[in-house]
């Protein structure tokens, strides 16, 4: 069936370093790849996406890669901060229907 | 503007209860969602509807009901609240548009079922 796997499931980096968040993705028909982060109490919010016909999109400090033939895509937090701790969904949009699916997320901690 | 909105934003109820949740969108968006959101379960799609008068089944329906009677509503109804439904709900629009793909979501409702 559809699914999104996404590691790792926690991630504590040091201030200023960056962090990797993968996903892996099963339907070969997705063509939309958000990225959300979550605060705690807060409803997602978008902070990245990128379509099928893309291999790679930033926005400042925040990147997003994809590599269909693998049907992975990573997200990319450079110099981080301690606002950037939350937790980070990616999502997979099936090609023909209204469906996302989620990953589990990742709980990204940055250490001051 | 205020985007999506869901009411209540908190409930206690008791198994064998029944509710109604509402979201509400001002975008004029056709289509809705309903997730609920566990621990280490990512978010998982309950029902959803790609127009007015018009819904479908998602991953986890089993125990709800929707209705969309007015564009702008998407009612999310459970008739008899069991424990597993404890949860915190999602809702979530967006465009029938190809260059317009993102969802935009509510603030969520959290529901506790004794």
């Amino acid at each position: 069936g559809e699914n999104v796997e996404q590691h790792p499931s926690t991630l504590s980096v040091q201030e200023g370093d960056s962090a990797v968040i993968k996903c892996t993705y099963s339907d070969s028909a997705s063509n939309y790849f958000p990225w959300y982060k979550q605060e705690l109490g807060k409803r997602p919010q978008l902070i990245i996406d990128i379509r099928s016909n893309v291999g790679e999109k930033k926005d400042q400090r925040i990147a997003v890669t994809l590599n269909k033939t693998a049907k992975h895509f990573s997200l990319h937090i450079t110099e981080t901060q301690p606002e950037d701790s939350a937790v980070y969904f990616c999502a997979a949009r099936i090609q023909g229907t209204y469906k996302y699916i989620f990953g589990t997320g990742t709980r990204l901690k940055v250490l001051a | 503007n205020a985007g999506v909105t869901q009411t209540p934003k908190f409930r206690v109820l008791k198994t064998g209860q029944s509710m109604t949740l509402l979201c509400a969108q001002d975008m004029n968006h056709e289509y809705m969602y309903w997730y609920r959101q566990d621990p280490g379960m990512g978010l998982r799609l309950i029902h959803y509807s790609v127009g007015e008068g018009t819904t479908a089944k998602g991953e986890v329906p089993d125990g709800y009901n929707v209705s969309r009677l007015k564009k702008q509503n998407f009612l999310l109804g459970l008739e008899s609240a069991a424990p597993s439904q404890t949860s915190v709900y999602f809702c979530a629009s967006s465009y029938p548009d190809r260059l317009k793909l993102e969802q935009y979501f509510g603030p969520g409702t959290r529901l506790t079922v004794t």
